[in-house]
């Protein structure tokens, strides 16, 4: 069965670096990844969505990758604010069908003062 | 939360009770979708529906059913709880057939004692 792995259950980093979240996944080919935030007693928000023949995408302060070959994905959020502390989840997903999505367990970002 | 509601927003049951949790949305989305999340596993779909009365088995769909009678209603009971399905509960939706986000609702925690 699939597996999708998130680099690391927590990640601490200074105001205004660049954060960067791995996201590694076997057995299985998506035809596309999503990233999610999710803040502590709330649902996911969508943040992106990535296609399997896209290698970037980029909104805002926020830019995926997504490498096929190596099957991996990086989130990366540049000038990094306290209010981006949060865990950041990836989802993959087939393109037909119902749209079900596989998660990681997610990465708890701290972005400290 | 895109017009999601839950409820019970928490509920505590003993034991071989039956509960029913409801999913509630406004905009008449066809695809709507039931989570579970725990530590160390994420999120986990259990059923999703891709109609009004059409449901199909998610990845842990053992000891829970759903039944969709209303475009805006989805719900999923669990027929005789366990403390197993102790978890926090998400209900999500997809807006159409090439929208691939997902929108999630704010979450049931439930505990069954």
């Amino acid at each position: 069965s699939q597996k999708i792995e998130q680099n690391s259950e927590a990640l601490n980093i200074q105001e205004g670096k660049t954060a960067t979240l791995t996201c590694n996944y076997t057995n299985y080919s998506p035809a596309y990844l999503q990233w999610y935030r999710q803040d502590p007693g709330r649902g996911p928000v969508f943040l992106l969505l990535i296609r399997e023949n896209e290698k970037e995408k980029r909104k805002e302060r926020l830019k995926v990758t997504f490498d096929t070959t190596l099957k991996q994905s990086l989130f990366h959020i540049t000038a990094s604010q306290p209010a981006d502390s949060a865990t950041y989840l990836c989802a993959l997903g087939p393109q037909t069908g119902a749209n079900n999505l596989f998660f990681g367990t997610g990465t708890r970002l701290t972005v400290i003062p | 939360d895109a017009g999601i509601t839950q409820s019970p927003r928490h509920k505590v049951t003993e034991t071989g009770t039956p509960v029913t949790l409801r999913c509630h949305q406004t905009e008449n989305h066809r695809y709507m979708y039931w989570y579970r999340q725990d530590p160390g596993h994420g999120l986990r779909l259990i059923h999703y529906s891709y109609g009004v009365k059409d449901t199909d088995k998610g990845e842990v769909s053992d000891g829970y059913s759903v039944s969709r009678s209303k475009t805006e209603d989805f719900l999923l009971t669990l027929e005789s709880a366990t403390s197993s399905q102790t978890s926090v509960y998400f209900c999500a939706i997809r807006e159409g057939a090439w929208s691939y986000e997902q929108y999630f609702g704010p979450g049931t925690r439930l505990t069954v004692t």
